[in-house]
């Protein structure tokens, strides 16, 4: 109940392309749902983040689209670029707790 | 720039050592959590405190202990280190309702 499922594990993508990567979680007392991002040798930085009550966030090039029925949620990278390139992970959390319960990350590259 | 700074950045222990691991946090980020971040793999949450006081723990046993200052610097002690405790440690700090800033971590070798 505590686990955050994340797919694909690696992803390539060409510049400029779109890069969507996968979250499911079950706990429905998660109620706050960040990605971040690492760099090798760096600890992670947050990217962007959701609440349930929002069906889709945007920054940016970042977009989180949440799907709370269905308890899924994703990172779309629009317009992807060579410097995108990195570990990516999601998170959950609930409100009443700072523990966040990460996914197991996509290595994503953008080849130029 | 994330104001929380880990140290050392690198160790290498031997099986059955301890290890004291150090975080320097923002002012006024009164929570601190670490986490265990093995390669290929997400971080795990090994404890969290509020105030000086340990207020959560994950899935950890007992050999590993924290501590957290006034000065909002904070400790991770691990003793009778194993082999699959080589990981990437991670601090993590906050002020009350805001994100997590996370450190760069130490990454603790043990042969």
């Amino acid at each position: 109940q505590q686990q955050v499922k994340q797919s694909p594990q690696s992803l390539i993508v060409q510049k400029g392309g779109i890069s969507i990567i996968n979250c499911a979680y079950e706990n429905t007392a998660f109620d706050y749902f960040p990605w971040y991002q690492q760099f090798p040798g760096k600890g992670p930085a947050l990217l962007i983040a959701i609440r349930p009550d929002v069906s889709e966030k945007k920054e940016g090039r970042f977009t989180i689209s949440f799907n709370k029925s269905a308890k899924q949620f994703s990172l779309h990278i629009m317009d992807s670029q060579p410097g995108d390139s990195a570990t990516y992970f999601c998170a959950a959390r609930m409100d009443s707790s700072y523990k966040l319960i990460f996914g197991s990350g996509t290595r994503l590259l953008v080849r130029p | 720039e994330t104001g929380v700074t880990q140290s050392p950045t690198h160790l290498i222990k031997t099986r059955g050592q301890q290890v004291t691991l150090r975080c320097s946090s923002q002012s006024g980020h009164n929570t601190v959590s670490w986490y265990q971040q093995a390669l290929g793999q997400g971080p795990q949450f090994i404890f969290q405190y509020y105030r000086e006081e340990e207020n959560g723990r994950g899935n950890f046993p007992p050999r590993f202990s924290g501590l957290q200052f006034p000065n909002y610097s904070s400790e991770l002690n691990v003793n009778a280190l194993e082999l699959d405790d080589s990981a990437l440690y991670l601090c993590a700090s906050y002020r009350p309702n805001t994100e997590a800033f996370f450190g760069q971590g130490t990454r603790l070798t043990v042969v």
